[in-house]
């Protein structure tokens, strides 16, 4: 049972143009939601993060947007570049949950010179 | 800038050794958790402790697994008798104290092979 799901195992974008990534969630208790970016060989590094009482947050590059009637959340990279090409991972948590993060399973964003 | 460290960066084991892989949080950070990524999928979550205190240990496997973070050194992830299906890549992460709400930080992690 995927509560958080990436349905996008991959996208390739131009660089200077933007980047959107997708995410769904099933449960409805979760309350904070994270991306996190991975490079090979390395361990997941914190992008951004957003609470549920918003509906976005901004920092510099990145953009997350929630949308909770529809449990859907995005990331958008503008302008994208060489070096943000990796594996992005949505997660989410929950109130009360002791804080585990469940993981979306990632989709590997290309982004070409 | 130390953040989480995880040794030994890469295990190899054959089937029926134990694996002891270590994690040692941000300086400051009480609270640790480990994860497990399979090939091609996700992280998923195995167990949350703090000092001395298993907190939530719903991910971890009945049987074979064990994770302690004592009141000195590292946190400790034990897995016995290992079988094939136990290779994959276990992150450990920490958070600081008093904020439920925060990112956790990721060590680089360490890829254990069962042969």
């Amino acid at each position: 049972d995927q509560q958080v799901k990436q349905n996008s195992p991959s996208l390739s974008v131009q660089e200077g143009r933007i980047s959107i990534l997708n995410c769904d969630y099933t449960n409805s208790m979760f309350d904070y939601f994270l991306w996190y970016k991975k490079y090979p060989a390395e361990g997941p590094t914190f992008l951004i993060s957003i609470s549920s009482i918003k509906d976005k947050n901004e920092d510099g590059r990145f953009t997350v947007f929630l949308n909770k009637s529809a449990k859907h959340l995005s990331l958008h990279i503008v302008p994208s570049q060489p070096g943000d090409s990796a594996v992005y991972f949505c997660a989410a948590m929950t109130a009360g949950s002791a804080r585990q993060l469940t993981f979306g399973s990632g989709t590997q964003l290309t982004v070409l010179p | 800038n130390a953040g989480v460290m995880q040794n030994p960066r890469h295990l190899v084991r054959r089937r029926g050794q134990e694996a002891r892989l270590r994690c040692s949080p941000v300086k400051g950070h009480s609270h640790v958790y480990w994860y497990r990524q399979l090939p091609e999928e996700g992280l998923k979550f195995m167990v949350y402790l703090q000092k001395e205190n298993i907190i939530d240990e719903s991910g971890m496997p009945k049987e074979r697994f064990s994770a302690e973070f004592p009141k000195e050194g590292p946190s400790i992830l034990r897995i016995q008798q290992v079988v094939r299906g136990d290779s994959a890549a276990y992150f450990c992460a920490s958070s600081p104290p008093g904020v439920s709400y925060n990112e956790q930080f990721f060590g680089p992690g360490t890829r254990l092979t069962v042969l």
